[in-house]
């Protein structure tokens, strides 16, 4: 089975800084791989999805951006961080057909 | 378009009571329906699914769910809920010929003592 490993696991970063956070999947290839966005604990926001390297599909116009340089391997990044860009991130990676989503145990990001 | 409504933000029963969290989805084509457990600070945790087949589908935990088609429902048990059982819990939906799964807002279960 796969596991979807996200570091770090809590990040405080400055307004303005850039982000960078990463997300690698063991035991599986050619995942579809997700990022998502948690906010206070309740309903995850879909930011960019990829069935393929160099893939990227962005579900929310904002200000952050996906990259997904090898197969098993999803970036997210921000040139400038935002206060709004505040939550808690979720990488996710599913099989093909009707496999489900399976989670990484995220990265709580705070903008002071 | 697709999308889910979880009725309730939060459930509270009492241990070894039977806990039921309730789903509706919306699909415009066959779904693939799906829930979810988070606890505290860590990511969603794959309970069950539906694809196709028979209705009542069970999955990890002692946990089960049942499609109603008409009803469009999905609606997950326990038949003795246990304070471990304590969590947010998520029902998604996708449209078999979709990437992208739509998530509910999530439901709050709190187990009793």
């Amino acid at each position: 089975s796969q596991t979807i490993h996200q570091w770090p696991a809590t990040l405080v970063q400055p307004v303005g800084s850039p982000l960078s956070l990463e997300c690698t999947v063991e035991g599986t290839s050619n995942p579809n791989l997700y990022w998502y966005r948690q906010a206070a604990g309740r309903g995850l926001q879909l930011l960019f999805y990829s069935v393929g390297i160099g893939q990227i599909s962005s579900e929310v116009p904002q200000n952050l951006s996906a990259s997904r340089p090898q197969d098993r391997q999803f970036i997210l990044s921000s040139k400038k961080l935002l206060l709004s860009d505040s939550g808690f991130y979720l990488c996710a990676c599913s099989g093909q057909g009707n496999q489900p989503q399976h989670f990484g145990d995220g990265t709580r990001l705070s903008i002071l | 378009a697709q999308s889910v409504a979880q009725p309730e933000d939060q459930v509270n029963v009492a241990e070894g009571n039977p806990l039921t969290v309730k789903c509706t989805y919306s699909v415009s084509g066959n779904p693939y329906l799906f829930w979810y457990v988070q606890y505290p600070n860590r990511g969603l945790q794959f309970l069950l699914k539906y694809i196709t087949g028979d209705n009542l589908v069970k999955g990890s935990y002692g946990f089960e769910a049942e499609f109603n088609k008409s009803q469009t429902s999905f609606h997950l048990k326990k038949p003795s809920a246990l304070v471990s059982d304590s969590a947010l819990y998520f029902c998604a939906v996708r449209d078999m010929n979709d990437y992208k799964l739509s998530f509910g807002a999530g439901t709050t279960v709190t187990v009793r003592a």
